[in-house]
C-alpha cells in the first residue's frame, strides 16, 4: 500500500466552475477525513466518514460542498460554483479503528486555485 | 471546544543548534497530542504522538516532545537540527470522545535552518 492518494494534485479553475477531488485512503482504513488548509494556517476539519456513512460535517462545509464515499473506499469532494475564497489545499486523511486514539495518515493534498 | 496555540509563527536556527517549538492546548480532559511536519507542497507527516503514560515521547528523525499537564503544553524538541528539518511544524490535539475523533491543529511554526 502506498498510503493516501489524492488527485489531482493541482487544479486551477475559473470562478463559478465546479471541481471534484478524489481521495484513495489506505485500504484497510475505515475512517476518512477531509481538511482544508489555507496559506499560513493549520488544516481545518471539514467532514468525516466511517465506512460509507458521513457522520460529521463542519460548519465550514457550505451547501456548495458535497462529499461522498460510496462504497466505503475512495471518497470525492465536490465544490460547486467555486469562489475565490475556496482557494486552498484540500487534504484527505484516513485512519483505522472504532475507538481509542486516532492516528491520521494524510495524503499530499489537492491544491485549488480559483481565478 | 478544543484549541491549539503555537505562539511562534517563524523560528530560525543554525544547523547543529538545538530546537524547541512551543505548543499550548486547551481541552477539557487528558488529550491525545500530536506533532506533524509539512514540507512545501506536501501533506503532513506524523512526527510523534502522546496518548498516555510516559510524558516524554520519542518520535522519528530524532524529535521528542514532553507533555506537561500543569502547563497545558506539548513542546517539540530536537538536540541538533539538520538542514533537512526546515519545514512547517503543526501541533494538534485529538478528541477523546465523539465518533469523528478529528484533530484540531495549531496555525503552525515555520522553521528555517541556516547553514
Amino acid at each position: 500500500d502506498t498510503g493516501v492518494s489524492q488527485d489531482p494534485r493541482h487544479k486551477i479553475t475559473k470562478r463559478g466552475q465546479n471541481v471534484t477531488f478524489r481521495c484513495d485512503p489506505i485500504s484497510e482504513h475505515n475512517r476518512l477525513y477531509w481538511y482544508r488548509q489555507t496559506l499560513g494556517q493549520g488544516p481545518e476539519f471539514l467532514t468525516y466518514f466511517q465506512n460509507e456513512a458521513q457522520l460529521e460535517k463542519s460548519r465550514l462545509l457550505s451547501d456548495r460542498f458535497s462529499a461522498e464515499r460510496p462504497k466505503g473506499s475512495f471518497s470525492t469532494l465536490e465544490i460547486q460554483r467555486t469562489e475565490q475564497g475556496d482557494s486552498a489545499m484540500y487534504l484527505c486523511a484516513s485512519s483505522s479503528g472504532y475507538s481509542g486514539a486516532n492516528v491520521l495518515t494524510f495524503g499530499a493534498g489537492s491544491r485549488l486555485t480559483v481565478l | 471546544a478544543q484549541s491549539v496555540t503555537q505562539p511562534d509563527i517563524h523560528i530560525t536556527v543554525s544547523e547543529g543548534a538545538s530546537l524547541e517549538l512551543r505548543c499550548n492546548y486547551s481541552y477539557g480532559a487528558t488529550p491525545y497530542l500530536f506533532w506533524y511536519v509539512q514540507s512545501p507542497g506536501q501533506g503532513l507527516q506524523l512526527l510523534l504522538k502522546y496518548f498516555s503514560g510516559d510524558t516524554l515521547v520519542q518520535g522519528i528523525k530524532g524529535f521528542e516532545a514532553e507533555f506537561k499537564r500543569s502547563q497545558s503544553s506539548f513542546n517539540l524538541r530536537k538536540p541538533s537540527v539538520h538542514w533537512s528539518d526546515a519545514a512547517e511544524y503543526f501541533c494538534a490535539v485529538g478528541s477523546t470522545s465523539g465518533s469523528a475523533r478529528q484533530l484540531t491543529f495549531g496555525s503552525g511554526t515555520q522553521l528555517t535552518v541556516l547553514p
